[in-house]
């Protein structure tokens, strides 16, 4: 059974800061790990995608990498910005478009 | 790009009552559509899958005779909540694919059981 991990569970950081969130999971057998916000209340959006034979994503301030063989993923935001104050969820992809979510990171940027 | 709409966004009522929240694609064919349930502080948990026109595939732990799915169109899914507790208080999630594209999710329904 897949498990994902997310660390830190929460992160408050000052506005202009460049930051770096962690999962881990236990099966290297994914389709693809997305990287995915969400807003109090809200739904998911997603952010980035990767798919299982690629080792990053990038998409402006933001870049996701993939290591299968450690069981791995970062998601770096680059000069964070008090609008990125969100919970940050991970999800990997298995088999029959299986989602499995990690319990996520709750950010806080500061003005 | 493709939009998937829930509705609605937040029920709140008593103990018993049956609530069914649907979940519609807008502009793409879903075959398939998932079921979340969040509580607080915690990770979306798959609760079902829904294929159109058959039967819905249920988790481990998810009371199928409590929580009635039909998936009976390619653009609609609802859940019903039959005779709701406050323990069943969540919030609830839907996404959709076309199997070619990756689950796009809708805005999730707050349900308050008092």
């Amino acid at each position: 059974k897949q498990e994902v991990t997310q660390i830190p569970a929460a992160l408050s950081v000052p506005e202009g800061e460049n930051l770096v969130l962690n999962c881990s999971f236990t099966d290297s057998a994914i389709y693809n790990l997305q990287w995915f916000r969400q807003d109090p209340g809200k739904g998911l959006t997603s952010l980035l995608l990767i798919q299982s034979s690629q080792r990053e994503q990038t998409s402006g301030r933001l870049n996701a990498s993939l290591d299968k063989s450690s069981g791995r993923s970062t998601l770096y935001i680059a000069a964070s910005q008090p609008g990125d104050s969100a919970t940050y969820l991970c999800a990997l992809e298995t088999s029959g478009s299986r989602l499995t979510f990690g319990e996520g990171t709750q950010l806080t940027v500061n003005p | 790009g493709a939009v998937v709409s829930q509705h609605p966004s937040r029920v709140i009522c008593k103990s018993g009552t049956s609530v069914k929240i649907e979940c519609r694609s807008l502009d793409f064919q879903a075959t398939t559509m998932f079921w979340y349930r969040q509580f607080p502080k915690q990770s979306l948990m798959l609760m079902a899958t829904s294929n159109e026109g058959s039967k819905a595939t249920y988790e481990q732990g998810v009371e199928k005779d409590k929580f009635l799915i039909n998936h009976a169109s390619l653009t609609l899914s609802t859940l019903t909540v039959t005779s709701a507790h406050p323990e069943d208080s969540s919030f609830y999630i839907c996404s959709a694919t076309d199997s070619y594209q990756p689950q796009h999710f809708g805005d999730g329904t707050r349900l308050s059981i008092l």
